[in-house]
């Protein structure tokens, strides 16, 4: 069946710092590949996507590139600011149906 | 555009009730999918539905249903409840089928089962 495998957090960093979140994936065919990013009390949001290989979803900063090769869907941010403290989920959808990582806590220290 | 509304925000059941969550879609989207968040299980798919039909379903028991009006408006229901049900349910909506369409998310119903 179809799974994603992320990095175990919490991961805290301090303000300005270079965020890597890593993100494996397993899946039947050609899935489409997502960031989703949870505030706290509120729904998921959609970061950035990617729907075939080798394209790069881009979005406030993050980057991802769907890699088939290697089954990965790394995120990446350059510098990171106290506002992007969130919980991220690396998902997949294969058949309209969105299978999810186990989330990654990042806090952000000024 | 008015975004995903889920209601009520907010649940508190005993052990045996039942529970009718309700989800509006964004309009004009006709595919609804319900997802379960708890710390121990993480995010787990529900159901999906589409034009009032249930196409996918995850691996939940049969007191988890579902069903989907002919105005995409979506309702899930939880029969016979237990504690392990307490949990984030999250609504999400896309436009059309097909994978690479955007799921645009809800806030949630958070269930307490006591």
């Amino acid at each position: 069946g179809n799974s994603v495998t992320q990095m175990e957090g919490p991961v805290t960093l301090s303000e300005e710092a270079f965020l890597t979140i890593n993100c494996t994936y397993t899946a039947t065919g050609y899935p489409s590949l997502f960031w989703y990013v949870q505030y706290p009390g509120e729904g998921l949001q959609l970061l950035l996507k990617a729907t075939k290989a080798d394209d790069k979803g881009s979005n406030k900063g993050f980057e991802a590139t769907y890699r088939k090769e290697t089954t990965s869907f790394h995120l990446e941010k350059g510098s990171v600011q106290v506002s992007d403290s969130a919980v991220y989920f690396c998902a997949l959808t294969r058949y309209e149906k969105l299978t999810f990582g186990t989330g990654t806590r990042l806090t952000i220290i000024p | 555009k008015a975004g995903v509304t889920q209601t009520p925000r907010y649940l508190i059941k005993t052990r045996g009730q039942q529970v009718t969550l309700s989800c509006s879609p964004i309009s004009g989207h006709r595919s609804v999918s319900w997802y379960q968040q708890t710390p121990g299980q993480g995010l787990q798919f529900l159901f999906e539905y589409f034009s009032e039909t249930q196409r996918n379903k995850g691996n939940f028991p049969g007191r988890f249903s579902g069903r989907q009006f002919s105005n995409s408006r979506s309702e899930m229901n939880v029969s016979t409840l237990e504690l392990g049900d307490s949990a984030l349910y999250l609504c999400a909506s896309s436009s059309t089928s097909g994978d690479n369409n955007e799921q645009f998310f809800g806030p949630g119903t958070r269930l307490t089962v006591l």
